[in-house]
């Protein structure tokens, strides 16, 4: 099966760096992504990777290294609304999508 | 909003219960999902239509039964649930490009408890 790892929780300081790591074995690649989701809402589209290198996109950048099954989702200048769960999915050979378990961060004034 | 629309947001039903759960997107696209989502553990995919067929069973139970009808509209039969299928269930949809990133957008789930 996949195997996707990423943190439980994380806990940072507002107006701080935050970085969450995901390693993944995965029967083929075809994409990375990360989902943002508050509690009781719907998981939002966060970033797509599927070369290696860092992709930027305002406060969240997101890194891969196929080579190592390695992404990290990094969030800078943290607010209070980015206290959520950060998800790390993988499509693998087939297309399909599998998900990590998710990593809660909570920022604190 | 996402443009993923689910309903009910949260439905309470007996273990002899017949209930349907409900997704309609209005994005334009031609695949859609079924995921569940239990405390503390990882997305786990259902079901996958593309272009109203079904082309993923991931080894679910056959007290839930999909429907699509259409490109826009997906429905979760369920009948004579048991209490560990109590979670989120999450519908998503995404394009079919053979080459693009098809990225897939979900709607703010139907919360089921069984009791």
């Amino acid at each position: 099966g996949q195997n996707i790892d990423q943190p439980t929780e994380m806990t940072a300081t507002e107006g701080a760096i935050v970085q969450i790591n995901c390693t993944y074995q995965t029967s083929g690649f075809n994409g990375l992504f990360w989902y943002q989701q508050h509690a009781g809402e719907a998981p939002t589209f966060l970033s797509y990777n599927v070369l290696d290198g860092l992709e930027e996109k305002g406060r969240f950048s997101s890194f891969l290294s196929r080579s190592k099954g390695y992404s990290y989702l990094l969030l800078k200048e943290l607010q209070m609304k980015d206290s959520a769960s950060y998800l790390c999915a993988v499509r693998d050979s087939e297309y399909k999508l599998s998900f990590g378990a998710g990593t809660t961060v909570t920022v604190r004034a | 909003e996402t443009g993923v629309t689910q309903t009910p947001r949260h439905l309470v039903m007996g273990m002899t219960n017949k209930k349907s759960l409900k997704c309609e997107q209005h994005l334009g696209h031609n695949a859609m999902y079924w995921y569940k989502q239990s405390a503390k553990k990882p997305l786990e995919l259902m079901f996958v239509y593309n272009f109203k067929e079904q082309t993923e069973n991931n080894s679910v139970p056959s007290r839930f039964s999909p429907e699509c009808p259409n490109s826009s509209h997906l429905f979760l039969h369920l009948h004579t649930l048991q209490p560990e299928d109590s979670a989120l269930y999450l519908c998503a949809s995404s394009p079919s490009d053979g080459n693009g990133a098809n990225i897939q957008y979900f709607g703010a789930g139907t919360r089921l408890s069984v009791l």
